[in-house]
């Protein structure tokens, strides 16, 4: 298996809603990361996993909340968003945090 | 910051050599210049990374110059599923915690 995978596909969610993300990897890969991505925009760094543990937080707001469960699997827990939330959040791995990184296809999300 | 400046937008005739440039003045000596693409909806993907010697592989060539203050990838014979936002990244191994930052990007149009 040479794939990020990334589910749901889309979400939509309220603003009083929660709802989480989901990551996995089967490459044996030890770091996984969290971007967002607005339309038209390039990605921006939101987390960094390296061997389970939260190697860095770029200053994110804490209704976002990442969690890596064991060394295959990242998800992105979202309590009480913004509108201006909605983006593409896109997951990535890498076989250590200094490797290139393989993109999943995304999740949409839509906070109405 | 990103740390690269790339043009906005090319055009491409498809079976053409796509030649996308990009100025990196500030590289540091221990920075490797990475390149991903991304196509429409779809998650980036890594493409090739050099640190002062020119490389290929099976995607692409990247050209650095002898100060390392720019490069250009090469896409030898651009067919129209090349269509995407190509991002030059100069990137630290090992003092950014496994950080990619992502700049603007070049729109490249490979047209038939």
């Amino acid at each position: 298996d040479t794939e990020v995978t990334q589910t749901p596909k889309h979400l939509v969610m309220g603003m009083t809603n929660k709802k989480s993300l989901k990551c996995e990897q089967h490459m044996g890969h030890r770091a996984m990361y969290w971007y967002k991505q607005k339309a038209k925009k390039p990605p921006e760094l939101m987390f960094v996993y390296s061997y389970e543990k939260l190697s860095i937080n770029e200053s994110v707001p804490s209704r976002f909340s990442p969690e890596c469960p064991n060394s295959s699997l990242l998800n992105l827990h979202l309590h009480a968003l913004q509108p201006e939330d909605s983006a593409l959040y896109l997951c990535a791995s890498s076989p250590q945090f200094y490797n290139e990184q393989f993109f999943g296809p995304g999740t949409r999300l839509t906070v109405l | 910051d990103a740390k690269t400046t790339q043009p906005p937008s090319m055009d491409c005739a498809e079976g053409r050599a796509a030649n996308l440039p990009c100025n990196h003045s500030t590289i540091s000596g221990n920075e490797y210049v990475y390149w991903y693409r991304q196509i429409h909806s779809q998650g980036p993907q890594y493409i090739i990374h050099g640190l002062k010697n020119n490389e290929t592989n099976e995607m692409a060539s990247l050209i650095i110059t002898e100060d390392r203050k720019s490069s250009t990838l090469i896409l030898p014979h651009a067919t129209l599923r090349d269509t995407a936002v190509y991002y030059c990244i100069v990137r630290g191994l090992y003092n950014q915690g496994g950080k990619l930052i992502f700049g603007q990007g070049t729109e490249l149009s490979v047209k038939p």
